[in-house]
């Protein structure tokens, strides 16, 4: 079966602007997560969304929005970019929260940000 | 608060070799402790997994992982490696009180096999 999609796969903003990106899970996938990926800081969560709702959040200012749709599909959201998001978000899908071993990440949306 | 660490950023093995990443971690409460692998381009697969019981856990690809609670520990080990394990490794942990879903990530380590 399909794996984790993510689109775009590469993406060049600018400051100040907003993006969205998104993330359809495997079939039968409710639980979506996303983190972002940076040299610096590795790998951090970002959110978690099971059945339309966020169930968790991580550290991120508030400029990190997401949503999850009756689909399972999700997106999230950047506000007012800044050169620091420059990073690759990975979006992971599993049957529902917490199940690492039906876990799987799809191949990431790498923002530029100049 | 909960943390993992990967000490070494890049680990060098000769083909064939065995191959030890390691990681620590300092959590609150029983861990669970998982190892994932990122091929160049690619996302993370899951590798392998501890949550009770067998101190030894046995994974993908031949790796296995040792966990030790005294040390904190969770070395990633494979007795022989192969070229085709050059990659980047991230040790993770999910602790039980926190939200399900929820990994702290270590910085990665960059395992480079040569032949």
């Amino acid at each position: 079966k399909a794996g984790v999609t993510q689109t775009p796969r590469y993406l060049i903003k600018t400051r100040g602007q907003q993006v969205t990106l998104s993330c359809s899970p495997i079939s039968g996938h409710r639980s979506v997560s996303w983190y972002q990926q940076t040299p610096g800081q590795g790998l951090q969560f970002l959110f978690e969304y099971f059945s339309e709702t966020q169930r968790n959040k991580g550290n991120f200012p508030g400029r990190f929005s997401g949503r999850q749709f009756s689909n399972s599909r999700s997106e999230m959201n950047v506000s007012t970019l800044e050169l620091g998001d420059s990073a690759l978000y990975l979006c992971a899908s599993s049957l529902v929260p917490g199940d690492q071993e039906t876990q799987y990440f799809g191949p990431g949306t790498r923002l530029l940000v100049l | 608060a909960q943390s993992v660490a990967q000490p070494e950023d890049q680990v060098n093995v000769a083909e064939g070799n065995p191959l030890t990443v390691k990681c620590t971690y300092s959590v609150s409460g029983n861990p669970y402790l998982f190892w994932y692998v990122q091929y160049p381009n690619r996302g993370l697969q899951f590798l392998l997994k501890y949550i009770t019981g067998d101190n030894l856990v046995k994974g993908s690809y031949g790796f296995e992982a040792e966990f030790n609670k005294s040390q904190t520990s969770f070395h990633l080990k494979k007795p022989s490696a192969l070229v085709s394990d050059s990659a980047l490794y991230f040790c993770a942990v999910r602790y039980t009180g926190g939200s399900q879903g929820n990994l702290i990530f270590g910085k990665g380590t960059k395992l480079s096999v040569k032949p």
